[in-house]
């Protein structure tokens, strides 16, 4: 299957500082990625879709300034926390999908922790 | 909406023996997919089966099957054979068919447990 990469694995920072979290399709072009979180022991809960191009569509009660969406290429994503709180420390994972009616692939996930 | 129900929150099986996932789903559509995820300890999400709803055969891939009953909305995971690298949370998942950025629609898991 396609391979999509996402960076980095693992990160710490403190309270009130930014992270940006990649997500790069490697061998294909993706028009379409989603953006997920997971909490310990639960389901993916589906934050926002990007399409190329375009702004991110977030899903009900996920603040859009506080995780900013680029999805500028055909091959790249990226999540920016903005000033993190603890709260934000979660598990994020991300997925691609190269053309309509396509299934997606995800990346192995980022674990956030705010400390 | 849809949703994607799993009512099994965990489940074991002995090695080499056979287990069965339950899934059921709802929606209005006529087409549409409905995937089995595999998430292991590493977190990685793994894609084990697809269906799609227009073809009546059932999926299979190697040791994993599928029984889809498209009238009763249901979309079962039989695992045969199971081996130690079968543990893991399995999540059902069904998305809408056709033009459009549909997303995935998860059930909330089902944690296998393979006894040696």
């Amino acid at each position: 299957g396609a391979v999509v990469s996402q960076h980095p694995s693992r990160v710490i920072c403190k309270s009130g500082t930014s992270v940006k979290i990649e997500c790069r399709s490697l061998d294909f072009q993706a028009t379409t990625m989603f953006w997920y979180r997971q909490f310990p022991k639960q389901s993916l809960m589906l934050m926002a879709t990007s399409n190329e191009g375009s702004k991110a569509t977030y899903e009900q009660g996920v603040e859009k300034d506080k995780f900013l969406i680029n999805h500028a290429s055909l091959t790249l994503s990226t999540l920016t926390v903005t000033s993190a709180h603890p709260e934000d420390s979660s598990f994020y994972i991300c997925s691609a999908r190269y053309r309509v009616g396509s299934e997606a692939f995800f990346g192995q996930g980022t674990r956030l922790t705010v400390v | 909406a849809q949703t994607v129900t799993q009512s099994q929150p965990e489940m074991s099986v002995q090695e080499a023996e056979t287990v069965t996932l339950s899934c059921t789903y709802d929606t209005s559509e006529s087409d549409y997919y409905l995937f089995w995820y595999k998430q292991p300890p590493s977190r990685q999400m793994i894609l084990v089966i697809r269906q799609e709803a227009y073809k009546q055969q059932n999926a299979t891939e190697n040791r994993f099957s599928v029984n889809f009953q498209k009238a009763a909305k249901s979309f079962s995971l039989k695992i045969s054979d199971s081996q130690l690298g079968d543990a893991a949370m399995y999540f059902c998942a069904y998305r809408q068919s056709g033009a459009g950025s549909y997303q995935l629609t998860f059930g909330k898991g089902t944690k296998l447990s393979v006894i040696p």
